[in-house]
């Protein structure tokens, strides 16, 4: 089992410029959220999917962020424009629906923007 | 609405030293419980998980849980703490729908 996988590990952009990570979930699972991390807010859920329909965006900071979900196994979230505050770690994770089921993370994109 | 709540940001501990971290979590119905570690510069792992029967919960490299219905709570515990244990430590919920709920963590520091 690959885990769930995300790309790139490290990013590194300049201010203005369109971000996009990726995710592929674990196979089977139908669940998928993406989370940001950082120092001074924590981990922050952003917005989830189920069954490749976004359930809940109400953690999405603002209109520069958006968050696409094309088939069962890929996941983007795109940031454009980016702005230095949005330097976080990105995490991905998914499950397999049913509430006794734990969610896997994956092992988040550090992005740096100038 | 579900929500979590761990009383420590952080705690600092000797090694061999006993540790408790709190967790209350605001739910009325039922629930299944977890704890989740992240060890410095790595991805959230999934400590123990509770969701039926024995309310003492056995985890991995010798941590437990206990959920105690009546105070809403799910505390971690560990009787011997080692400097690997440093790390940072959720406590999460899921009641009813896909989502779980985080608590804001709390950063474990284990002094040699």
């Amino acid at each position: 089992d690959a885990g769930v996988i995300q790309s790139p590990r490290h990013e590194v952009t300049e201010m203005g410029q369109e971000v996009t990570l990726r995710c592929k979930p674990i196979s089977g699972h139908n669940s998928l959220f993406w989370y940001r991390q950082t120092m001074m807010r924590g981990l922050e859920l952003l917005i989830y999917f189920n069954n490749n329909v976004p359930i809940d965006d109400s953690g999405m900071p603002e209109d520069r962020f958006s968050a696409k979900m094309p088939n069962a196994s890929f996941s983007t979230l795109k940031i454009q424009p980016s702005e230095p505050r949005d330097s976080a770690v990105y995490f991905c994770a998914s499950r397999k629906s049913g509430t006794y089921n734990e969610q896997f993370f994956g092992p988040g994109t550090r992005l740096t923007v100038l | 609405a579900q929500s979590v709540s761990q009383h420590n940001h952080h705690v600092i501990l000797s090694e061999a030293a006993s540790l408790e971290l709190g967790c209350n979590y605001s739910y009325g119905g039922t629930v299944n419980l977890f704890w989740y570690v992240q060890y410095p510069g790595q991805h959230l792992q999934l400590l123990l998980k509770y969701f039926s029967g024995d309310p003492l919960v056995k985890g991995i490299k010798g941590f437990e849980a206990e959920f105690i219905k009546s105070k809403f709570s799910f505390n971690l515990r560990k009787p011997s703490v080692q400097w690997s244990d440093t790390a940072e430590y959720f406590c999460a919920v899921n009641a009813r729908d896909d989502k779980i709920i985080f608590g804001k963590g709390t950063r474990l520091h284990i002094l040699p």
